[in-house]
């Protein structure tokens, strides 16, 4: 099994811009699942994905969208980016043969300036 | 309103004592635990998971407890190495037959040293 792989690892944007962040699911998982992680806190639900369509939104506003692609690769878009935005973002896959679980990638560290 | 709650922002532990790591939540509706590890620059990894159903779950030197009565789990690591020296997520989802768990929820982590 491939793991979940996430790009890229950091990167810096201004205050304004949009942002792209990409994600491989694991083999064989069809679920994407994206969270945000600010400093100090646990990671916070944003969307999920499943066969490719959105299957449920946390609380973040509309400027944060995301596309899961016929192979579950998934991409999260930010518009207009805010210096609060400046966190880790985390993809985790699930719905392999152990269905119950997430495995997450690496992350990708977005800071605003 | 924080869902899942891990009361202890950090925890100091002798190399080869036990290290229990505490987790409380209030959502009945939530059916999985999980808890996960997570290194400085990694994304959190998968330690060890227990279904409402069960009260106890083990993995080598992993024991999870659950109290469904009181909304509380914890972790056991038992002997604690310094390898084990990380932030540990307590997660919390409901089961869903198709798709799997809903999204997880986090509480906001505990970090655990383990002392040479």
């Amino acid at each position: 099994e491939t793991g979940v792989t996430q790009s890229p690892t950091h990167l810096i944007k201004t205050r304004g811009q949009q942002v792209t962040l990409r994600c491989s699911s694991q083999s064989g998982h069809n679920t994407v699942s994206w969270y945000q992680q600010a400093l100090g806190q646990g990671p916070q639900f944003i969307f999920q994905y499943y066969r490719e369509e959105e299957n449920g939104r946390g609380n973040f506003p509309p400027r944060f969208s995301g596309l899961q692609f016929p192979n579950y690769s998934s991409e999260l878009n930010v518009n207009a980016l805010e210096l609060d935005d400046s966190a880790l973002y985390l993809c985790a896959s699930s719905g392999g043969t152990k269905i119950t679980e997430a495995f997450f990638g690496q992350g990708t560290r977005l800071t605003v300036v | 309103d924080q869902q899942v709650k891990q009361n202890s922002p950090s925890l100091s532990v002798q190399e080869g004592r036990i290290s229990i790591l505490n987790c409380d939540y209030t959502n009945s509706m939530f059916d999985y635990f999980l808890w996960y590890k997570k290194y400085p620059a990694e994304g959190p990894t998968f330690l060890i998971s227990i279904s409402s159903i069960k009260d106890k779950n083990e993995d080598g030197r992993f024991t999870v407890f659950l109290n469904k009565s009181a909304k509380h789990l914890s972790l056991h690591i038992v002997p604690s190495q310094p390898g084990d020296s990380a932030v540990y997520f307590c997660a919390a989802s409901k089961f869903r037959v198709a798709s799997g768990n809903t999204p997880l929820v986090f509480g906001k982590g505990t970090r655990l040293s383990v002392i040479a």
